[in-house]
Order: C-alpha cells, then structure tokens, then sequence
C-alpha cells in the first residue's frame, strides 16, 4: 500500500522568498516520488522526481528535492520564488517493484506568490 | 512528438447521459492511466490498460464506468448513466511500459477532459 500526505494546502510567500512544499509518504516497498505542477485548468508537469541514487534531485524551473527516507519525505522547495511559481503542486508516490503502474497523489499545495 | 491527446476538453452532459472520453497516448507508449481529479483534491488513480488489456482497475467504481485500450485507436472511458458527482476532470497519462530492467518509465499527462453534469 502507498500514500502520500501534503501539509498544507495553501502556501502563500513573498516573490523572492524560499518555497517549502511539505510532502510524506507511505510505501510498503522503495518508492518512487515525484512532484507535479498544474496551471490552472491544464494538465500535469512533471518538476522532478526521484527513483535511485543521488537522493538530492534538481527540477525544471529551479526547483529540487531532497528524498529523507529516515523521515519518510520528500519536500520541494526553490530558493526564490518567482510570480510565475503560482500554481498547484502535487507530490506523488509509485512503488518500485513488479506492480508498478498507478501513482498515488497527494491532494495538493496551491502555491500563492505575493508581489 | 505529440503529447497525450485527450478530447473532448469539455464535456457538458445532463444526468443519465452517456459520457465517453478519449485518450490518445503518445507515440510508441503501449501504457495507458485514467485518473480522476475532484474539485479542491488530488488525481485519484482509476485504472491502468496495455493495448487489449486492463492491468488493474482497482480505482474504477464498480458500476457505470469502463474502460478499454483497443489494437487500433485511442484508450476510451465510458460513464454510462452520468451523475452529478461524475463532475470532474479527467486525465489520461501514458507510458511506453511500467518499468524497464528495474527502472521507471514517467508517465506523460493529457491536458484533460472537464466534465460537467447538469
């Protein structure tokens, strides 16, 4: 079985500030995690993910994420956010091992930047 | 290389209609996931198909829905007798298969199919 949690659904910070995205996972087996972002009324974009290897890992956009697996995380965050980083980000988890297919999402973090 | 195409985009429908959505996956992916977005939460995993096969659909409500991946053309999911509560968005994700030799093939998202019940 796998889940994921995001805390908080609403995120708001100052253009230029740091953006921490919060997500937890659970997973029987090593998983997978990503994070998506979703403009309003379009599809999904894969930012970064992680499946083996270096557990620091660089997105699109100037984004990463670093894979805690003492902690069970994977949080997002940029060092500066920019007005254009406004949208929802979703975390999401798929399992690593042979009945991989389906990803299990997060209910999402809408990210508000402030001018 | 097209991305996953979905149509329609929206889709308006009045209670026990008929709803049928299309996915077509990119080129050379054989790897098709549905999956349903409710207002305010997260995509809810529906039902994952190989060409002529449904893998698991796990996630699919056991009445009114199906959903095919046929030889030739694109993956349909049908919603018979539609119901208010079907309202949502709908994405179509494809792959070109699940895994390969102990790694992960990322799944490329539709734009999705809005669908609206009166």
């Amino acid at each position: 079985a796998q889940s994921v949690t995001q805390l908080g659904s609403h995120v708001s910070v100052s253009e230029g500030a740091l953006v921490l995205l919060r997500c937890n996972y659970s997973s029987s087996v090593p998983p997978y995690l990503f994070w998506y972002v979703q403009y309003p009324n379009q599809g999904l974009q894969l930012l970064l993910k992680y499946t083996t290897g270096a557990t620091l890992v660089k997105g699109i956009n100037g984004f990463e994420a670093e894979f805690k697996k003492s902690e069970t995380s994977f949080h997002l965050t940029k060092p500066s956010a920019h007005m254009s980083d406004a949208a929802e980000y979703f975390c999401a988890v798929n399992q690593n091992n042979t009945n991989a297919g389906k990803s299990t999402f997060g209910d999402g973090t809408t990210l508000t930047v402030k001018p | 290389n097209a991305g996953v195409m979905q149509n329609p985009r929206h889709l308006v429908r009045r209670r026990g209609q008929e709803a049928r959505l299309r996915c077509s996956p990119m080129k050379g992916h054989s790897h098709v996931y549905w999956y349903r977005q409710l207002p305010e939460e997260g995509l809810k995993f529906m039902v994952y198909l190989q060409k002529e096969n449904i893998i698991d659909e796990s996630g699919m409500p056991k009445e009114r829905f199906s959903a095919e991946f046929p030889k030739e053309g694109p993956s349909i999911l049908r919603i018979q007798q539609v119901v208010r509560g079907d309202s949502a968005a709908y994405f179509c994700a494809s792959s070109p298969t699940a895994r390969v030799g102990g790694g992960y093939n990322e799944q490329f998202f539709g734009p999705g199919t809005r669908l609206t019940v009166l």
